[in-house]
């Protein structure tokens, strides 16, 4: 069973900090998505790394695919209260079309 | 507007009733997917269909009933409600089924079972 877990599950900053966010497996992935999902709504793409040893910006967040394509990061520079929210990495499920979610890391960040 | 859109937000119904929760998109995309949303479990895959008429089992299948008759629809069936179905449950399509097409997902219906 293709597990993904995420580090840490909570994560409470003050404006202007950086951060590290985790997501780990045992397995490898083709690619890798991270959705960001904010209270109320369902989540939202953020990025697909499909490389291993990938890096792809998006403003201040930086992602990062593992060279062996077993786990990713997500790096937050100076973040912002609008970065609050809950950040899920997933994985290709195989054949059936689904992906496979990690736990979310909650992020909350206080101006 | 393009999307993907669930009904009803909320839900309260009582144990044993059965309950529809519906999903319609606009994509016409060929995988739908339901997942429920629980703290400690994260998002669990309940049942996804790779097209109308062809829906299979997901992780968390138990109690749940989907059809999918037409591509933009993939509703999900709680025959006899239980409180352990009490969650949020957020549908989703994807273009591909493989790959790297994003989930595109609804905002979700919250489900209270008395």
């Amino acid at each position: 069973t293709q597990l993904l877990e995420q580090s840490p599950q909570f994560l409470s900053i003050q404006e202007g900090e950086n951060l590290t966010v985790y997501c780990n497996s045992s397995s490898v992935f083709s690619s890798l998505q991270w959705y960001r999902q904010e209270p109320g709504e369902g989540p939202v793409l953020l990025v697909t790394v499909v490389t291993g040893g990938e890096v792809k910006k998006l403003k201040r967040l930086t992602f990062q695919f593992g060279d062996a394509r077993k786990d990713s990061s997500l790096h937050i520079t100076a973040a912002q209260p609008g970065d609050t929210g809950l950040y899920l990495c997933a994985g290709d499920g195989g054949s059936q079309g689904n992906l496979i979610f990690g736990k979310g890391t909650k992020l909350s960040v206080k101006p | 507007d393009a999307g993907i859109t669930q009904s009803p937000r909320y839900k309260i119904t009582e144990t044993g009733r059965q309950v529809t929760l519906m999903c319609h998109q606009t994509w016409s995309h060929s995988y739908m997917f339901w997942y429920r949303q629980d703290l400690g479990h994260g998002l669990r895959l309940i049942y996804y269909s790779a097209a109308a008429d062809i829906t299979d089992k997901g992780e968390v299948p138990d109690g749940y009933v989907v059809s999918r008759s037409k591509t933009e629809n993939f509703p999900l069936t709680l025959e006899s409600a239980t409180r352990s179905q009490t969650s949020v449950y957020f549908c989703a399509s994807r273009e591909g089924g493989v790959g790297n097409s994003p989930l595109h997902f609804g905002n979700g219906t919250r489900l209270t079972v008395t």
